[in-house]
């Protein structure tokens, strides 16, 4: 079955140290991937996407992502975190226009 | 911001009762979503829409249906409301063939 896997429910990082957030999904081919950022009480912002060509893609906000096909996985990075990205970050792969699939999400505290 | 507007933003209903949603966007965009956010499970695809009068079934349709009568708005029924249909809807709207997803604010829907 098509699906999509944050294994990280909450992660608690300081300000200013790198952050990653892991993204594994489970598809017969390679599907669009996106990753999307959700302030309390906002909709959802895109903050990059993949599609094809260079794996490492560049997003908003200092973000970027890397595509690994052999471990199916789209884990988004960020060097420094500051204390505006605390949120809670989807990831999302789409096979087709009808059929986006999102993850639980995961939850990101920044401690001062 | 993509012009996606969603009203209301907030309703409080007693179950029995029907309840309409409605996601109005000015870019003219073909496709149109609407999606419901539960805590633990993400975004889920209730039903969606490639054009005027064309609507299809998502994952999660059973007590929605879904109306399109003009290119910019899209309507969310629930004929009958029920407790577990308690969620935050999200529209999204799609224009582009990069199966990139612009998304509203939001309606938070309480069904007492």
């Amino acid at each position: 079955a098509q699906s999509v896997t944050q294994p990280d429910i909450h992660i608690t990082v300081s300000e200013g140290a790198s952050l990653e957030l892991r993204c594994n999904y489970s598809y017969g081919a390679t599907p669009y991937l996106f990753w999307y950022v959700q302030s309390p009480g906002q909709g959802l912002q895109l903050l990059l996407k993949y599609f094809s060509g260079d794996t490492l893609v560049q997003g908003i906000k200092g973000f970027e992502a890397e595509f690994k096909r052999s471990q199916s996985s789209f884990n988004l990075r960020k060097p420094s975190v500051h204390w505006s990205d605390a949120a809670e970050y989807f990831c999302a792969v789409a096979i087709n226009n009808n059929d986006m699939r999102f993850g639980a999400g995961t939850r990101l505290t920044v401690k001062p | 911001d993509a012009g996606i507007t969603q009203s209301p933003r907030h309703k409080v209903t007693e179950t029995g009762t029907p309840v309409t949603l409605r996601c109005h966007q000015t870019e003219n965009h073909r496709y149109m979503y609407w999606y419901r956010q539960d805590p633990g499970h993400g975004l889920r695809l209730i039903h969606y829409s490639y054009g005027v009068k064309d609507t299809d079934k998502g994952e999660v349709s059973d007590g929605y249906s879904v109306s399109r009568s003009k290119t910019e708005d899209f309507l969310l029924t629930l004929e009958s409301a029920t407790s577990s249909q308690t969620s935050v809807y999200f529209c999204a709207i799609m224009g582009n063939p990069d199966n990139e997803q612009f998304f509203g604010p939001g309606t938070r829907l309480t069904v007492l």
